[in-house]
């Protein structure tokens, strides 16, 4: 099972918005409505900022954001502020075999 | 507050075994699938294994098929990752994670360095 495809960085400033985008195939991402998103901060654990495509849990800002069209996921974060810097991964759930397939992740820099 | 803390990284040879733990606090550990996922450095995340929540059922990614053994012990509220014949490839920070409602991971712990060198 290949890693999604995301790029590996992008930018903004504060204020601005970003969308990361996560590309997969109809086995993972276009054929399930399970992908989830990750932030990971260097030697903190990673946190879980959407899941099923669209839902947020609790306590994550609603300047977070997700959808899905085929086999593309996205990620978007509006009204960036410097915390948000940190790499973002997406991860799919690829059928009961594979079960999981992660994204190469992207590195976000808040300008 | 759900906790899990990794536990027995460090630096093997070629070839050699380790037993990492994860140790689960702040929620019933044995009603929770449960996964390993690691990261190498200055790669992204890679799903390593998982098991359901009484420990009958398990499954691998290919790369450790055959030389992992995930398990549990939930009167211990304790993941366990058994590597065998570890690889320099297999150096990374491995992470436990909790599996939420459907195929997430709504909690994760901090991870642990594995380091295969000689």
């Amino acid at each position: 099972q290949s890693a999604l495809t995301q790029p590996r960085s992008v930018s903004g400033s504060p204020g601005q918005s970003v969308t990361i985008s996560c590309t997969g195939t109809s086995s993972d991402v276009g054929g399930y409505n399970y992908v989830s998103w990750y932030q990971l901060h260097p030697g903190k654990a990673p946190k879980l900022m959407i899941y099923d495509v669209t839902k947020r849990p609790s306590g994550v800002p609603d300047r977070f954001s997700g959808s899905k069209s085929g086999n593309t996921a996205s990620l978007t974060i509006s009204g960036l502020q410097a915390e948000d810097e940190a790499d973002y991964y997406c991860c799919s759930y690829a059928g009961s075999y594979t079960l999981r397939v992660f994204g190469g992740g992207t590195k976000l820099t808040v300008l | 507050e759900v906790q899990l803390v990794e536990s027995g990284g460090g630096l093997v040879q070629p070839g050699g075994s380790l037993r990492l733990s994860c140790a689960a606090s702040g929620f019933t550990f044995s009603s929770y699938w449960m996964h390993w996922v690691r990261q190498a450095p200055g790669k992204g995340l890679v799903w390593v294994s998982r098991i359901n929540s009484d420990g009958s059922s398990t499954t691998y990614a290919d790369s450790v098929k055959g030389r992992f053994t995930i398990s549990r012990d939930n009167a211990k509220n304790t993941l366990y990752l058994q590597m065998n014949s570890l690889r320099a490839e297999d150096t990374a920070v491995y992470y436990c994670a909790r599996e939420g409602g459907s195929y997430y991971f709504n909690y994760w712990g901090q991870g642990t360095l594995v380091t295969v060198s000689s």
